[in-house]
């Protein structure tokens, strides 16, 4: 079946650490995102690419970094110079960059950081 | 600035107990409003795009209306399964793809049997 695989579930870190964090697509998608998902708030952007070897910063990318080496792939890096780590994070991925084409969803990792 | 309001934040209904969840957006220029489910611990997914004012789409016990101002997700009948959190998001023309999407912050859905 294809989908959006993100690993691990669960992560925990003491401050300080940088952590990465999974994110693989097999549905051949060219685009790819990462939010982020905190109780009582929408979604936010953290970082999004179009294509291979190119990526944008969202609304929130502060404390992030990103790579896209490959089509399949799309790591996010959570910093010691972000505040507040501690979150839900989403990666979807889309087959185009365009309002016609629906967001898919992986099922998330859970960063605690103490 | 562009804004998505979902209302209600929560809402417990009995099994069969028809309702409607309400998105109203003030985004400046809408290319699309989309609607997601995601249960506990688990993504979103994905359930209609609607594109213009009058716009509807059906699945299961499900639609989706869309007008100038707010998008309406009516659940018919509802069955314990369809308990969830129901997300908007709108799509700006000064965005462009995912890059101008804005959700908002989701209707947590209880169904009792």
């Amino acid at each position: 079946d294809g989908g959006i695989t993100q690993s691990p579930k669960y992560l925990f870190r003491k401050e300080g650490q940088n952590v990465t964090l999974s994110c693989e697509q097999n549905l051949n998608h060219d685009a790819m995102y990462w939010y982020r998902q905190d109780p009582g708030q929408g979604l936010r952007l953290i970082y999004y690419s179009q294509i291979v070897n190119d990526f944008q910063k969202g609304d929130i990318a502060e404390g992030y970094s990103v790579s896209r080496e490959k089509k399949e792939s799309f790591p996010l890096t959570v910093t010691s110079a972000q505040k507040n780590p501690t979150a839900f994070y989403l990666c979807a991925s889309s087959i185009q960059l365009t309002a016609n084409s629906p967001l898919h969803f992986g099922n998330g990792t859970r960063l605690t950081v103490t | 600035e562009d804004q998505v309001t979902q209302s209600p934040e929560a809402l417990r209904l009995q099994e069969g107990e028809s309702s409607s969840l309400n998105c109203s957006y003030t985004v400046s220029g809408l290319r699309g409003l989309f609607w997601y489910r995601q249960d506990p611990g688990k993504g979103p997914e994905f359930l209609f795009t609607l594109y213009s004012a009058g716009e509807e789409k059906e699945k299961e016990r499900l639609k989706a209306t869309l007008t100038k101002k707010e998008s309406f997700l009516h659940i018919t009948a509802p069955k314990p399964e369809d308990s969830a959190t129901y997300l908007c998001a709108a799509d700006m023309y000064s965005g462009g793809g995912a890059d101008g999407l804005t959700f908002g912050k989701g209707t947590h859905l209880i169904i009792q049997p």
